[in-house]
């Protein structure tokens, strides 16, 4: 089973309208998220990383952290076409292993 | 300003043929290089880790190896390809393990 499991696997919103993001570890020494965007046919990029419990905004983006629930949320305002991509919650251990553990990502399309 | 090379941009190769694929970055020195797996649409899979001239880790090997011969170079190789090294192969880099990613533009592998 993967460590890191996002939700919904795709979603469409309207410009203008909320997306919203899932994403949930089922291994308690996970400590440190991150979100990153992929548009197609190019490399990921990152979003935002977030390491403690509560809300994380840098603009339109903003991200929620509930360690003890290992729950992990991305929340777009606002979104625009250019939004449409595949994004990924990527999460790494507090010690032990350098590895980043992605999502299986989830799909968004914001229609015009 | 850092910028992240990746070449080739596309290989169209044949089953049992040997492979070799790069990765330099430039405007920073002794950075942390990683090399990763993409199948189409799908997650991201940690392959190789290196945090300095000579030392690669690996992560999971899928018949394939890593070098970095150079501080700003990192190289991805195999003797024999299989059909299922299909897929995208991304470089990056970072300052250390709790810092975000940045990747290269990628490079597309086909093995017929």
């Amino acid at each position: 089973q993967q460590k890191v499991q996002q939700s919904p696997e795709s979603l469409s919103v309207p410009e203008g309208g909320m997306a919203s993001l899932n994403c949930t570890s089922s291994d308690r020494n996970f400590q440190y998220f991150w979100w990153y965007r992929q548009h197609s046919g190019e490399g990921p990029k990152a979003l935002m990383s977030i390491f403690s419990d509560g809300d994380k905004k840098e603009g339109r983006f903003t991200a929620h952290l509930n360690k003890a629930s290992l729950h992990v949320s991305l929340h777009i305002r606002d979104s625009q076409p250019s939004d449409s991509a595949l994004y990924f919650c990527a999460a790494r251990a507090s010690s032990g292993s350098w590895q980043l553990i992605f999502g299986s990502g989830t799909q968004l399309t914001v229609m015009p | 300003a850092q910028t992240i090379h990746q070449w080739p941009v596309a290989e169209i190769k044949a089953v049992g043929s040997p492979l070799s694929l790069g990765c330099t970055i430039k405007g920073k020195s002794s950075p942390n290089l990683y090399w990763y797996w993409q199948a189409t649409g799908g997650t991201l899979q940690q392959l190789f880790y290196s945090i300095t001239v000579g030392q690669v880790e690996s992560v999971v090997q899928l018949n394939l190896s890593a070098s970095r011969p150079k501080d700003d170079q990192f190289i991805l190789s195999t003797e024999k390809l299989l059909l299922s090294h299909s897929g995208f192969y991304l470089c990056a880099w970072s300052l250390g393990d709790y810092y975000e990613q940045y990747f290269g533009p990628g490079t597309r592998l086909t093995v017929l």
